[in-house]
């Protein structure tokens, strides 16, 4: 099974700033890989697919680049509705497997 | 705009069979377009995936849980299902079920899961 390991697992910032989230694969996925954001009690929500596309409806703040093994998601300047726990998650197979999280804390 | 529900029993006993259902409502679940998955998350951990079906029937699951699950398709229902047997508390968690949207990419098609339910959570315990 493919592993995926994301860095940090918690992150603390204030409103305003630039955050970047780290996920690498244990062997290349080429794009396959998505981001999504969980607040407590909710759902994930779909925010990136295919490492850089951002779904519909997600403010364009969320960027996501890699490909291979190492990707970042990037939010721009950090708002107060996105403080919540972030997962990338691998498709290249069909075992899909998940990144075990970043919480994005306010400082 | 397309939505889905899970449902079944909160509270099952150890050694017994867990039974999720989740319908499908604003869109169609016989599209080729998707496969429907389910994945889980236990309390204050990480997400899981369980496994996933398309609506002719065919099915992926997580090794890990393989020998324990099944997961079926009722098109007329507009249903999938999840059968998860001999439960332990270690199946303790919230259940999600997803759509997962089509992608044609470098000879084969991938998946992505785009639209989620609520989630259901379920207890195992005596």
């Amino acid at each position: 099974d493919i592993q995926m390991t994301q860095s940090p697992s918690t992150l603390s910032a204030s409103v305003g700033d630039r955050v970047a989230i780290t996920c690498r694969a244990s062997q290349s996925i080429s794009s396959w890989l998505a981001w999504y954001q969980q607040k407590p009690g909710k759902a994930p929500k779909l925010l990136i697919y295919g490492a850089s596309s951002l779904e519909s409806g997600v403010p364009s703040r969320f960027s996501g680049s890699g490909s291979g093994t190492e990707f970042t998601l990037t939010i721009s300047s950090l708002q107060p509705d996105d403080f919540a726990t972030y997962y990338c998650q691998q498709y290249n197979s069909f075992f899909w497997t998940f990144g075990q999280g970043t919480k994005v804390e306010i400082k | 705009q397309l939505q889905q529900q899970e449902s079944g029993p909160g509270l099952v006993k150890p050694s017994e069979t867990l039974s999720l259902t989740c319908t499908v409502s604003g869109g169609s679940i016989s599209s080729s377009s998707y496969y429907w998955a389910w994945i889980r998350q236990p309390p204050g951990k990480g997400l899981e995936w369980i496994g996933s079906i398309y609506y002719r029937g065919s099915t992926y699951y997580n090794p890990s849980l393989k020998s324990r699950v099944t997961i079926s398709v009722d098109t007329s229902k507009s249903q999938f299902s999840l059968k998860l047997n001999s439960v332990t508390a270690a199946d303790t968690a919230v259940y999600y079920c997803a759509r997962a949207q089509e992608f044609w990419g470098t000879g084969s098609y991938y998946y992505y899961m785009d639209v989620w339910g609520k989630g259901t959570t379920v207890t195992v315990s005596s």
